[in-house]
């Protein structure tokens, strides 16, 4: 089916360890973009990308690597996970060009906890 | 910069009342503004967007939300609620090619 899909859904991971979230699109979306949801601090974005091997922070972007070689994933690196690290991690995409408003399409998340 | 403003953390309604949730916007140039909605356990969806055509934004689910520039506001409404419509509400506003969220209004509805 076409969409946005993230994975892997749910994750325990230990501090020190390195944990790569996966994001796959099917839209041929230009933009991908990473946000974190933690309670009281709504979605803060981590990193964006506007195409392939084209990438940027947002307003949280440290203790975290991204890439993008190809436009439909956008993979999102943990390199040594933190306890603050424990979130739930959102992927979206969205159309780039003229008709572009900046809606978003988001995938269904990654829980991650970090022990 | 731009950014959201949810006022309130949480609502609490009953099943049938009118439902208004707050978001006041802050923006150097006009803006584009949307309300995301989502489910637990799920990722979030448009509810509906402003994009400086009408005023007045109908979306999905019987939700509306009007745009007032004096007041730098885009509060969303709903006259009847329903019990399905329990979940957490995001307002959101453009900043160049990426959105803004608030920190979301968690809405419950009582039976």
């Amino acid at each position: 089916d076409a969409g946005i899909t993230q994975s892997p859904r749910y994750k325990i991971t230990e501090t020190g360890r390195q944990v790569t979230l996966m994001c796959h699109q099917t839209w041929s979306h230009s933009y991908m973009f990473w946000y974190r949801q933690d309670l009281g601090h709504g979605l803060r974005l981590i990193y964006y990308s506007a195409a392939a091997d084209i990438t940027d922070k947002g307003e949280v972007p440290d203790g975290y690597v991204v890439s993008r070689s190809k436009t439909e994933n956008f993979p999102l690196t943990l390199e040594s996970a933190t306890r603050s690290q424990t979130s739930v991690y959102f992927c979206a995409s969205s159309e780039s060009g003229g008709r572009n408003t900046g809606e978003l399409f988001f995938g269904e998340g990654s829980r991650l906890t970090v022990l | 910069a731009q950014s959201v403003t949810q006022l309130g953390s949480h609502v609490s309604v009953s099943e049938g009342a009118l439902v208004l949730l707050r978001c006041n916007y802050s923006s150097s140039v006009p803006p584009y503004l949307f309300w995301y909605v989502q489910y637990p356990n799920q990722g979030l969806q448009l509810l509906l967007k402003y994009t400086s055509a009408a005023t007045l934004v109908k979306g999905i689910n019987g939700f509306e939300a009007e745009f007032k520039k004096s007041e730098t506001s885009f509060h969303l409404t709903k006259p009847s609620a329903h019990m399905s419509d329990a979940a957490e509400y995001f307002c959101a506003v453009r900043g160049g090619n990426k959105l803004v969220f608030g920190a979301g209004t968690i809405l419950r509805v009582k039976s």
